[in-house]
């Protein structure tokens, strides 16, 4: 089974400044989806970006963009010019290409914006 | 568009009892799904379907049922609730085999 990692279950950041989180996997296929859910404190599960394996450009969303590291097997999500209502847990997922009857989640990183 | 409907978002169960939750979407999802969310695991598959008439198990469905008669309903059974089964659950639905996953709104679940 595919193992989604992320090594940093809290993080803080001052308003306006950047932020990344961090996602490293472990998959032995070449073509999956990856990608980065928020959940405020209203417990709504929200996509926040995606990538496909595929391509190697990186996603962006506004202030949201992935540094995709398809060999390093790195999904790092990078938040720029954050703002209060970025305060929420971070997860991020995992989804084959071939088989997709699994999504794997890691274990969630807690985004603190510091006023 | 509703999206994925999950009820009830709050439930309180008495150890042995049973319960249903309940999950509907209106997206003409093939694949939906069932996760329950503890504090420091992140989201864990209970038991999936990827359509009418076809379920499998995930990483952990003892003490749950699930059916799928329809494309558009999938519930989750409790059989007989336990405390470990205190929980958030989270109905999930994507297109099969690409694409995000939609969400509900999420259930609390504690078992007393």
């Amino acid at each position: 089974a595919q193992t989604v990692t992320q090594s940093q279950p809290e993080m803080s950041v001052q308003e306006a400044e950047t932020v990344t989180l961090s996602c490293t996997y472990d998959t032995s296929e070449s073509d999956y989806y990856l990608f980065w859910y928020k959940q405020p404190p209203s417990r709504q599960m929200i996509l926040v970006i995606r990538q496909e394996a595929y391509k190697q450009q990186n996603a962006t969303e506004n202030r949201f963009s992935v540094n995709f590291q398809k060999a390093a097997k790195s999904f790092s999500l990078k938040i720029s010019d954050s703002q209060l209502g970025d305060a929420a847990m971070y997860f991020c997922a995992y989804r084959s290409a071939l088989t997709g009857n699994q999504f794997y989640f890691g274990t969630g990183t807690s985004l603190t914006v510091i006023p | 568009n509703a999206g994925v409907t999950q009820t009830p978002k709050f439930q309180v169960l008495k150890t042995g009892q049973s319960m249903t939750l309940q999950c509907a979407q209106d997206m003409n999802h093939e694949y939906m799904s069932w996760y329950r969310q503890d504090p420091g695991m992140g989201l864990r598959l209970i038991h999936y379907s990827v359509g009418a008439g076809i379920t499998d198990q995930g990483e952990v469905p003892n003490g749950y049922n699930v059916s799928r008669s329809t494309t558009e309903d999938f519930p989750l059974r409790l059989l007989s609730a336990a405390p470990s089964q205190t929980s958030v659950y989270f109905c999930a639905s994507s297109y099969r085999s690409h694409g995000e996953a939609f969400f509900g709104q999420g259930t609390r679940l504690t078992v007393v």
